[in-house]
């Protein structure tokens, strides 16, 4: 299976921040991975597919970036809407797995 | 618009056994096919297997094979996740997630809103 590792587990931030969240891989999956996010008692909501592409109707301040084994989530201005817990996933083999999450807190 | 539908809340004993439904709506049942995926409480998500609606072929997580079984009514449109001797390490919000496909990418686009499922004695 692969293993999907985020870093920070969490961190603190305030509104405007910009926020940078790193996932790694165990072997390369190319651009197969996907971000989520999740607020407390929701599904998760997709943002981010083939590693860098925007899925519909979530904001410009979230991007997307990386390939092989290293990746990472960049929220630019943070708004207060956006303090949630962050989810990568790999689309690459099954079964499909998800980093440990990151929680972004104020 | 899309929606994704699941069933309420259960309350199992060890060892028994629960079947959550999975109800699509706004597009054709058998067009994409529905995953399943677990969170623990306080703990992150695990994907467990999926189904293709169109014909029921169905695959699941090492860890679940022999206790999950996954199928599908094209009569209803609704897919259910059936899981066998329950264990209180099962106590989990369970969703089904729609599977895309988009420009090569892969991913869950809409989602259930979860069912919560507490195995105690």
């Amino acid at each position: 299976d692969i293993q999907m590792t985020q870093s920070p587990s969490s961190l603190s931030a305030s509104v405007g921040d910009r926020v940078t969240i790193t996932c790694r891989a165990s072997q390369s999956i190319t651009n197969n991975l996907n971000w989520y996010q999740q607020k407390p008692g929701k599904a998760p909501k997709l943002l981010i597919y083939g590693a860098s592409m925007l899925h519909g109707g979530v904001p410009f301040r979230f991007s997307g970036s990386g390939s092989g084994t290293a990746f990472t989530l960049t929220i630019t201005s943070l708004q207060p809407e956006d303090f949630a817990t962050y989810y990568c996933q790999q689309s690459y083999s099954f079964p499909r797995t998800f980093g440990q999450g990151t929680k972004v807190e104020i | 618009q899309v929606q994704l539908v699941q069933s309420g809340a259960e309350v199992k004993e060890p060892g028994a056994s629960v079947k959550v439904s999975c109800k699509p709506s706004g597009y054709t049942f058998t067009d994409y096919w529905l995953h399943w995926v677990r969170q623990a409480p306080g703990q992150g998500l695990e994907w467990m297997g999926w189904i293709d609606p169109n014909s029921g072929a169905t695959s699941s997580a090492q860890k679940f094979q022999g206790r999950v079984t996954m199928t599908r009514d094209t009569s209803i449109g609704t897919t259910y996740l059936e899981l066998t001797a329950l264990r209180s390490d099962d106590t989990a919000v369970y969703y089904c997630a729609r599977g895309v496909v988009i420009t090569d990418s892969r991913l869950f686009d809409y989602w259930g809103q979860g069912t919560l499922v507490t195995v105690s004695s």
